[in-house]
């Protein structure tokens, strides 16, 4: 079985272009929630998705916006890109919204200058 | 706040030898708590979890232990090996369904 895939994997942006990025969950997983990771530190929460309805949102400006698809794949969109949106953007998949089974996916590395 | 904490942000081991990293939560309402190890340029991977009902929880050569009353979370990983090289994050499940990380601590093994 094919593992959470993110695509693509590397990504260089200009300061202010908008940036999509896609997920791909484990099959028979239902939710999907994306984490922003910052060179040295650990993974923040941006958004959870369940069925596709919006089940959680972290502390991020409303630049930063998801959707899940009926297929159960998510878009994580980021408008107005600034320098500090440069990190490792992490999809993880489950089965539902707790009980655990998280497993991420090797991520998208997103650049902006 | 929420937030989860690790004390050490690197740790160096001999091959061998037992590692022990830990970490502090200050989320009592966290249902479970789960370790990743994340190598270079790729996600977390999954080492062991605990539920916020047990004190302590052995897989494969790693046990976690949960001390809930100084909302203490370590991993000890016994006969540490050169794969086992990596940065580890500690990470609570919060009942809104996210997880928090800590900063995370690399561990590095000595030949």
């Amino acid at each position: 079985d094919a593992g959470v895939t993110q695509s693509p994997t590397h990504l260089i942006k200009t300061r202010g272009q908008h940036v999509t990025l896609r997920c791909s969950p484990i099959s028979g997983h239902k939710s999907v929630s994306w984490y922003q990771q910052v060179l040295g530190q650990g993974p923040q929460f941006i958004f959870q998705y369940y069925e596709k309805e919006e089940r959680g949102r972290g502390n991020f400006p409303d630049r930063f916006s998801a959707r899940q698809f009926p297929n159960y794949s998510s878009e994580l969109n980021v408008n107005a890109l600034l320098l500090g949106d440069s990190a490792l953007y992490l999809c993880a998949s489950s089965w539902g919204t707790g009980g655990g089974g998280y497993t991420f996916g090797s991520g998208t590395r997103l650049t902006v200058v | 706040g929420e937030s989860v904490g690790l004390h050490l942000p690197t740790l160096s081991v001999q091959e061998g030898d037992n590692s022990i990293i830990n970490c502090a939560y200050s989320n009592s309402a966290s249902d479970y708590f789960i370790w990743y190890k994340q190598e270079s340029g790729k996600g977390p991977q999954f080492i062991i979890d605990i539920r916020s009902n047990m004190d302590k929880r052995q897989g494969q050569r790693v046990t976690v232990l949960l001390n809930k009353t100084v909302k203490h979370l370590s991993l000890q990983i016994a006969a540490t090996q050169p794969g086992d090289s990596a940065v580890y994050f500690c990470a609570e499940h919060n009942q809104g369904g996210k997880l928090i990380f800590g900063q995370g601590t690399e561990l590095s093994v000595k030949p």
